[in-house]
């Protein structure tokens, strides 16, 4: 299957600042997701990235707060922006669709954000 | 709306135990549901299951799907310490939507 890469792996941040956090997919894949998980969480689908437009976020997320961007079919990025404490969580990238990866959705190793 | 519920959230097992995790779901347009575990940070693909009936094996972890009931089961068998993790179960609905997942199971083996 495809392999993603995401970086930082992790990070420790100021409150009111923000973080830009990069996925990069091996091959080329039709769907790019971000997620977040709170500690002792499931998982909780941010928005879809969506190549050359504007990302779709679910519920309770908004774009001036997340930020997405997706120039291209292996690449995107997601900011965290005016970081409070509760945005620690760790940030998880997740694809699928392309010749390497078939029906299944897979990860990134994940970004472990904390807000002080 | 979409939702996948696991049971039980949490269980504590003794090394060598074999331990049955339940996934049910509700989902319009089923496409697959999908087993992960969960160490650290990344979820880990173990099964995807489209038809009913069918058992899917590797080692000592199994999974079938019952797509009249609505549910999946994971079986691990023999235990060990190193399976410790939250085990999601997830629903892919049809076309380019992602995963819905539920809460995940959390197990501890003890030695």
């Amino acid at each position: 299957s495809a392999v993603i890469s995401q970086k930082p792996s992790r990070d420790i941040c100021q409150r009111g600042t923000s973080l830009t956090i990069q996925c990069q997919v091996d091959s080329q894949v039709t769907m790019m997701f971000w997620y977040r998980q709170q500690p002792g969480q499931s998982l909780t689908l941010i928005a879809t990235a969506n190549q050359g437009s504007e990302a779709t976020y679910e519920s309770g997320f908004v774009i001036d707060k997340f930020p997405i961007s997706r120039p291209n079919l292996t690449f995107s990025t997601l900011t965290v922006s005016n970081m409070s404490p509760e945005d620690s969580s760790i940030y998880l990238c997740s694809a699928y669709g392309g010749e390497r990866s078939y029906n299944e959705q897979f990860f990134g190793p994940g970004t472990r954000l904390t807000v002080l | 709306e979409d939702k996948v519920v696991q049971s039980p959230l949490s269980l504590v097992v003794h090394e060598g135990d074999t331990v049955t995790l339940n996934c049910s779901y509700e989902v319009t347009n089923f496409r697959s549901l999908l087993w992960y575990k969960q160490e650290k940070k990344a979820p880990t693909f173990l099964f995807m299951l489209t038809s009913s009936g069918i058992e899917k094996k590797s080692g000592r972890l199994s999974s079938i799907l019952d797509k009249k009931e609505l549910f999946s089961i994971l079986n691990i068998t023999a235990t060990q310490t190193g399976d410790s993790a939250v085990y999601l179960c997830a629903v892919s609905p049809r076309g380019n939507t992602p995963l819905v997942f539920g809460k995940g199971t959390r197990l501890s083996v003890i030695a």
